[in-house]
């Protein structure tokens, strides 16, 4: 079966240390695989995307890698900041503009 | 520029009863997508319009789940005789939708729209 697996449990680090989300996917050959941030109460927003081709994107303190062969994503958020808490969505694109997200990961940054 | 606006943002009913739950993407946003979020859960699809073409229902739970979306901008989630275990938060988003580019599937959320069946 289809699945896309994100680390259930949440994730805790102190600030300025590297944060690093994974997201595994199983009997999918996405396109497209996407990241998003959300944070209580609120809608996800977009973060990142990257290509099938592309092995790696990177914005500012954030960096996806991608590798399809392992089907797996690497989000990484460096020197992270307490305003970095908030829950971490994978997505992939499944055909056409269909999109399937993972159940997310909490990344908790202390201080 | 005004965001994704969802409406109403809480909606309270009594199991039985039907409900529309509104989404107003971004202007110029031909692809629109709804999704169900249950409490501490992820998102889960539920349909998706891309301009002139046919929907994708194929995320819709069952057939008291429709959608329409009229002239290509307003959309409107109806369930109809609801049930309790269709409280969630019913979020909405749109994306430019121009296939060929990327950011033609980068997604815009709106705040949701919480639905309580009692």
């Amino acid at each position: 079966s289809q699945k896309i697996e994100q680390n259930s449990e949440a994730l805790n680090i102190q600030e300025g240390k590297t944060a690093t989300l994974t997201c595994n996917y199983t009997n999918y050959s996405p396109a497209y695989l996407q990241w998003y941030r959300q944070d209580p109460g609120r809608g996800p927003v977009f973060l990142l995307l990257i290509r099938e081709n592309e092995k790696e994107k990177r914005k500012e303190r954030l960096k996806v890698t991608f590798d399809t062969t392992l089907k797996q994503s690497l989000f990484h958020i460096t020197a992270s900041q307490p305003a970095d808490s908030a829950t971490y969505l994978c997505a992939l694109h499944t055909g056409g503009f269909k999109t399937i997200f993972g159940a997310g990961t909490r990344l908790f940054v202390k201080a | 520029g005004a965001g994704v606006s969802q409406s109403p943002s809480n909606k309270v009913t009594e199991k039985g009863k039907d409900v529309e739950l509104r989404c107003d993407p971004i202007s110029g946003h031909t692809a629109l997508y709804w999704y169900r979020q249950s409490l501490g859960q992820g998102l889960e699809f539920l349909i998706y319009f891309q301009g002139n073409s046919a929907p994708d229902k194929s995320g819709l739970p069952s057939d008291r789940f429709s959608a329409e979306r009229t002239g290509g901008s307003v959309s409107t989630l109806t369930i109809q005789r609801t049930q309790q275990e269709d409280s969630a938060v019913y979020l909405c988003a749109s994306s430019p939708g121009q296939t060929g580019t990327s950011t033609a599937y980068e997604q815009y959320f709106g705040p949701g729209t919480r639905l309580t069946v009692t």
